[in-house]
């Protein structure tokens, strides 16, 4: 088991505000992915980080892959109600499309309107 | 991105009987993954099925308990057996998808179970 922690587990915040999720391990991975859930669905892919110190925008969300390829960060800015949702993130030991992905234990995000 | 379609969407079962989930992926797929996810909580991996072979349990979950089948390259079942109220759950199916410069999963939408 390759385990990926993620910090903090809950998260309440005012519309407007930034906020930094972590999520650590001891392991390597070839890569790691973000993912949001709303209730009701299914995780939804934000992004793939690949490459160590890798860095990658999808409008306010900021996401960066750790030199040592074990931790990533989620930076979001200005967060909005459409925010809130599970945010999950997930290794891949091995770079092989083939490959079960290790998740992290979560992020509840909840933005106030 | 692939599209999978899950069902049911939620259901509520008596103890002792068995639900049959079902998974439906737009396009042929080699590796289906099932997940069991409590609410607001991560992903517990129960079981990866391949077509044409039998399904590789994660420690913890047993065949007899959560039957799988995967009769072709783009459709696979998972049975919850002899339900107890520690199986109330959302289940997830899941496959590997590429697009652009990401890949990872993408999921059905899941099932709500209730066991009471």
């Amino acid at each position: 088991t390759q385990l990926l922690e993620q910090s903090p587990q809950f998260l309440s915040i005012q519309e407007g505000e930034n906020l930094t999720v972590y999520c650590n391990s001891s392991s390597v991975f070839s890569s790691l992915q973000w993912y949001r859930q709303e209730p009701g669905e299914g995780p939804v892919l934000l992004v793939t980080v690949v490459t160590g110190g890798e860095v990658k925008k999808l409008k306010r969300l900021t996401f960066q892959f750790g030199d040592a390829r074990k931790d990533s960060s989620l930076h979001i800015t200005a967060a909005q109600p459409g925010d809130t949702g599970l945010y999950l993130c997930a290794g891949d030991p091995r770079r092989n499309t083939g490959n079960q992905f290790y998740f992290g234990t979560g992020t509840s995000l909840t933005v106030i309107p | 991105s692939a599209v999978i379609s899950q069902k049911p969407s939620r259901d509520i079962c008596q103890r002792g009987t068995s639900l049959t989930i079902q998974c439906q992926v737009d396009s042929q797929v080699t590796m289906m993954f099932w997940y069991r996810q409590q609410p607001g909580q991560s992903l517990t991996l129960i079981a990866t099925a391949n077509q044409g072979s039998e399904a590789t349990y994660e420690s913890g979950f047993v065949i007899d308990k959560f039957p799988i089948s995967r009769p072709n390259l783009t459709f696979s079942t998972l049975t919850v057996s002899n339900m107890s109220p520690e199986d109330s759950s959302i289940y997830l199916c899941s496959v590997v998808r590429v697009w652009e410069t990401n890949y990872g999963y993408t999921f059905g939408s899941g099932t709500r179970l209730t066991v009471v």
